[in-house]
Formats: C-alpha cells, structure tokens, sequence
C-alpha cells in the first residue's frame, strides 16, 4: 500500500534554532499539507501546496514557517527560529485530488529544548 | 466553513459493547470522512460518504448518511481493544480539518 514518509520521526532542538522536516508524499499525489499536534490536543491544520505554491494557510503558520518542494518527490517544513512552544507532532498528508481520501504520515515529533 | 458538532466527546465501552459516534451539521454537506486516530499514532482515513442515505459497512464499522445530508454516524459492533483512538468527521472539501473528535476507550 501506498504511504507517506516523513524523517526523522523525532527532532530535538535548541530553542532559536532553525528545523526542517522532511516528506516524501505518495508520487503520483498532486495537493500537499502539513499539520501539527501539540501534546493533548487535536490536530491543527498548517498549510497546504499545489501546484508549487501555498494554496491555503493558518494562523499558526506565520512568518517563521516556510514549505518547499526542492525536487519531484521531498516536501519540507522549515521553521525558522523554533520557540517551546513549536513543540509538537508535525504531521505531512496528500491527496492524489482536492475532496480524496487523505494519507498521513508517521509524523515527526518535534522537541524544542 | 462548514461546521459540524460531534458527540460523543468521550465515550468508555467495555469489550464487547456497542459504540457509536454522531456527527450533526446545521447545513447540508456535500459529502463527509471518516478518519481514526490511535494513541500516538497517526490519523487514517476510514470512509467517504457522499450520497443521500448512504450506509457503508467495514467488518464492524458501520457508516450512514443521513437523508438530508445532514448528519452522519459511525457504529463499531462488539468493541475490542483495537477499537480504541479517536474518531474523527470530516466535512470539508479541499483539506481535512480535525474537530475534538469522539475518544473512545475500551475496557477489556
């Protein structure tokens, strides 16, 4: 079965410091997203890509976060200068089609210290 | 955005028990997901319902549609512990947005 990867599954990082998380989406899938999950709470929507550009984006996702798609098949989450606060499971989905079934993947724990 | 209240939040079952979970829309949607998510783990698309009564069947998962479209429910049959995570509705079209979901634990 196809799946999404996402590296490395567990970050720790020095408050400041500069992350980038790294997805593999399924290959022949074309939207993009990432979400995040603070410890205890639900899942929150960050952004989403087509297309080679934001599509959509949260109040979360302010001026320190940033997505790229470097090649044909890696989609980043940079976080510029991590506060404790950015702590939480990072989560990167896609969809082959908008209103298609979502796939997740594993997650990346992100731990600010 | 389309809004949807779920309830249960929590619901605790013994082992083999009925479970079911209610999604209730003040609006007609177009269609609506079914995602799970278990402890520590990840969420995973469980159902699409897009059609007016639709019911859908996965082993003991069982899946409606309401009539007007505007609500949905998701029955487990005979709990087991592998049932256990949160359960999630959908409504939207372009992204999957994560309302508190409904908990369920089961009490082996």
């Amino acid at each position: 079965e196809p799946e999404v990867t996402q590296t490395p599954s567990h970050q720790v990082t020095q408050m400041g410091q500069e992350v980038i998380l790294r997805c593999v989406p399924i290959s022949n899938h074309l939207y993009f997203y990432w979400y995040r999950q603070i410890l205890g709470q639900k899942v929150e929507f960050l952004v989403s890509f087509y297309n080679n550009e934001i599509s959509e984006k949260s109040e979360i996702f302010d001026d320190q976060f940033s997505v790229e798609r470097p090649d044909g098949s890696n989609f980043t989450l940079k976080i510029r200068s991590t506060k404790l606060e950015d702590s939480a499971m990072y989560f990167c989905a896609s969809t082959q089609s908008t209103n298609t079934e979502a796939f997740f993947g594993q997650g990346t724990r992100l731990t600010v210290v | 955005g389309q809004q949807v209240m779920q309830i249960p939040q929590y619901q605790h079952v013994q082992e083999g028990e009925d479970f079911t979970t209610y999604c209730n829309s003040s609006t007609t949607l177009s269609n609506i997901q079914w995602y799970k998510q278990r402890p520590g783990g990840h969420p995973v698309f469980l159902i699409q319902l897009v059609k007016s009564g639709e019911v859908k069947k996965q082993k003991r998962l069982t899946f409606q549609f309401g009539e007007a479209k505007k609500n949905s429910s998701l029955h487990i049959t005979a709990t087991q512990t592998t049932d256990v995570g949160t359960y999630f509705c959908d409504p939207t079209y372009d992204k999957v947005i994560f309302g508190p979901g409904t908990s369920l634990s089961v009490i082996p």
